[in-house]
């Protein structure tokens, strides 16, 4: 079945301890992206990747890190999370072909940072 | 990257049309105009998309104005299980994306 998965779904830490958010596809897709929700404010893109080894920052970027050393794979990490990065989190991927934009979403993973 | 312009909220009553509309009067000759929707708090999902042309599929039909400046997204027979936020955006170069407030329909029985 092709799909998204990202790991843990839920997940609940304290202030400055590092953290990863885990996003995998198996659906071949060269572009994945993570976006955060929160409350009155939509998605919002934090980072997003056209391939392997390619990243680049979105709307929202500081205080998070990527990298995409595999195809299949875009973690998101938090080196020292604080409260205000408490949200709903989002991985997609999509096809890197140009006109195509459908983008695979995973589940969320709602942080809670105290 | 063009802005849309949605409504915050709508409502449809059970086995009627729902009709979303979108503006995105800035909208560039190449663009694409998209519409997704998302569930409670589970991942947005794809709806349609199309360029000039209206299009069809199973789930929806995108109506595009000739100029091009506004869209809606017709749900032909909606149920309670299309409650739902419906998001209108316009394809972005580069691969970033932005998604808008969008608009909260809700599906009365």
């Amino acid at each position: 079945e092709a799909q998204v998965t990202q790991n843990p779904r839920y997940l609940i830490t304290v202030t400055g301890k590092k953290l990863t958010v885990t996003c995998s596809q198996n659906m071949n897709h060269e572009y994945m992206s993570w976006y955060r929700q929160d409350p009155g404010l939509g998605l919002r893109q934090i980072y997003y990747s056209m391939n392997v080894e390619v990243t680049d920052k979105g709307d929202v970027p500081e205080g998070y890190k990527v990298s995409r050393k595999e195809k299949r794979n875009f973690p998101l990490i938090l080196e020292s999370p604080s409260p205000n990065q408490t949200s709903l989190y989002f991985c997609a991927s999509r096809t890197g072909t140009s006109f195509s934009y459908e983008q695979f979403f995973g589940p969320g993973t709602r942080l809670t940072v105290l | 990257d063009a802005k849309t312009t949605q409504p915050t909220s709508m409502d449809c009553a059970e086995g009627r049309a729902a009709n979303l509309p979108c503006n995105h009067s800035t909208i560039s000759g190449n663009e694409y105009v998209y519409w997704y929707r998302q569930i409670h708090s589970q991942g947005p999902q794809y709806i349609i998309h199309g360029l000039k042309n209206n299009e069809t599929n199973e789930m929806a039909s995108l109506i595009i104005t000739e100029d091009r400046k506004s869209s809606t997204l017709i749900l032909p027979h909606a149920t309670l299980r299309d409650t739902a936020v419906y998001y209108c955006i316009v394809r972005v170069a580069g691969g970033k994306s932005t998604f808008g407030d969008g608009t909260t329909l809700t599906v009365k029985p």
